[in-house]
């Protein structure tokens, strides 16, 4: 079974400081994805990053596949209460387009 | 907009209920997931269909049942709903690089 385990499980900071969240693995993906998630609501897709070493950058969000496509990275810049939410990565390995899901990063920015 | 829509934002059920829970997709995606959500154990696979009348189980599939007579229609079934069955249930389409459209997950109570 893989596993992808993120750390930290939580985080509450203040607006404008920085932040990295981590997910790591000991199984390869072809592909991984992070998405954002906020109370009562379903997860939305951030980015999907696909080569190992690949960078992404979404506004203040930075995205980093490991170059082995292990682990992967976001990192989020001056953050703001609106990016308070559950942050999860997903890995793709499997057929039909199967993932297999981090144990989320709870996030909370105060303002 | 592509969307990923739950009939359902909210339920109620009694133990032993038949539940039926609705998703429709408007992005002509081949697969389509239920996961169910709870605190401390993340996202959990139900069952995933990849065509039409196909369907495979996931990590947790006692106690539920899936239909997908439709490509655009993906419906979990309760067959006897019990407490432990209480959750958010979220249902989603993948695209080619495994990024998901979740829809905004039904809340369902059993009591």
């Amino acid at each position: 079974t893989q596993l992808l385990e993120q750390s930290p499980q939580f985080l509450s900071i203040q607006e404008g400081e920085n932040l990295t969240v981590y997910c790591n693995s000991s199984s390869v993906f072809s592909s991984l994805q992070w998405y954002r998630q906020e109370p009562g609501e379903g997860p939305v897709l951030l980015v999907t990053v696909v080569t190992g070493g690949e960078v992404k950058k979404l506004k203040r969000l930075t995205f980093q596949f490991g170059d082995a496509r292990k682990d992967s990275s976001l990192h989020i810049t001056a953050a703001q209460p609106g990016d308070t939410g559950l942050y999860l990565c997903a890995g793709g390995a499997g057929g039909y387009q199967k993932v297999t899901f981090g144990t989320g990063t709870k996030l909370q920015v105060i303002p | 907009d592509v969307k990923v829509t739950q009939s359902s934002r909210y339920l109620v059920k009694r133990t032993g209920e038949k539940v039926f829970l609705e998703c429709v997709q408007d992005m002509d995606h081949e697969n389509m997931f239920w996961y169910r959500q709870d605190p401390g154990l993340g996202l959990r696979l139900i069952y995933f269909s990849y065509d039409v009348k196909m369907k495979e189980k996931g990590d947790i599939p006692e106690g539920y049942s899936v239909s997908r007579e439709k490509k655009e229609r993906f419906s979990l079934i309760l067959e006897s709903a019990s407490t432990n069955q209480t959750s958010m249930y979220l249902c989603a389409g993948a695209d080619s690089n495994y990024g998901y459209t979740f829809g905004s997950g039904t809340r369902l109570t059993v009591v």
